[in-house]
């Protein structure tokens, strides 16, 4: 059974620092996605990352996937407080059309 | 742009009620997928359809059902509602090919009482 786990849980940093979330995943895959949900909101999409080695990047955001790790990360850049939001990643589990999402990482960018 | 449209932003029902989520995609999109989500547990999926009158369960689908008749359209039925029922049902809907990101829809907070 797959499963995600997303780490830290609740992220809270000053404007202008750097951090970087973790996604983990249990077994094999090399589709996975970011989204955004902002307070009140439903999801957006940030990110699809869809093979081993894959970077993708959106202003201050930095995406990239270790399918051998099973890990992938999401690097916040010099953050700023229009980047509050909780984020999630889920993982295609591979041949099912099921996409697994992780628990979410509640950021606080405080000015 | 892509739409998902789900009915309601809020209901309340109550206990032992049937209850209806109606989610409509107007993309042409195969992929239609129910989640809930809960406070601390993320999104979990309720059950998914990758084509029209086709349904296969996901992780937590238990007390739901879905109705998919038409391609535009996929239902999520609580057959007797129970408090342990009430989330924030979210549909979503994707196309299918290489790029299969998920397209949302705002949601529907859900009370049973």
């Amino acid at each position: 059974e797959l499963k995600v786990e997303q780490n830290p849980l609740f992220l809270s940093m000053q404007e202008g620092k750097n951090y970087t979330i973790y996604c983990n995943y249990s077994t094999t895959s090399d589709r996975l996605y970011w989204y955004r949900q902002d307070p009140g909101k439903s999801l957006e999409s940030l990110f699809v990352l869809l093979s081993n080695g894959a970077v993708k990047q959106e202003g201050r955001l930095m995406a990239s996937l270790d399918t051998k790790a099973r890990l992938s990360t999401l690097h916040i850049t010099a953050a700023v407080h229009d980047l509050s939001a909780t984020y999630f990643c889920a993982v295609e589990d591979s041949g099912t059309y099921k996409y697994i999402f992780g628990t979410g990482t509640r950021l606080k960018v405080l000015a | 742009d892509v739409k998902v449209t789900q009915s309601s932003r809020y209901l309340v029902k109550r206990t032992g009620e049937k209850v209806f989520l109606e989610c409509v995609q107007d993309m042409d999109h195969e992929n239609m997928f129910w989640y809930r989500q809960d406070p601390g547990l993320g999104l979990r999926l309720i059950y998914f359809s990758y084509d029209v009158k086709m349904k296969e369960k996901g992780d937590i689908p238990e007390g739901y059902s879905v109705s998919r008749e038409k391609k535009e359209r996929f239902s999520l039925i609580l057959e007797s509602a129970s408090t342990n029922q009430t989330s924030m049902y979210l549909c979503a809907s994707s196309f299918g090919g290489a790029d299969e990101k998920l397209f949302f829809g705002s949601g529907t907070q859900l009370s049973v009482l």
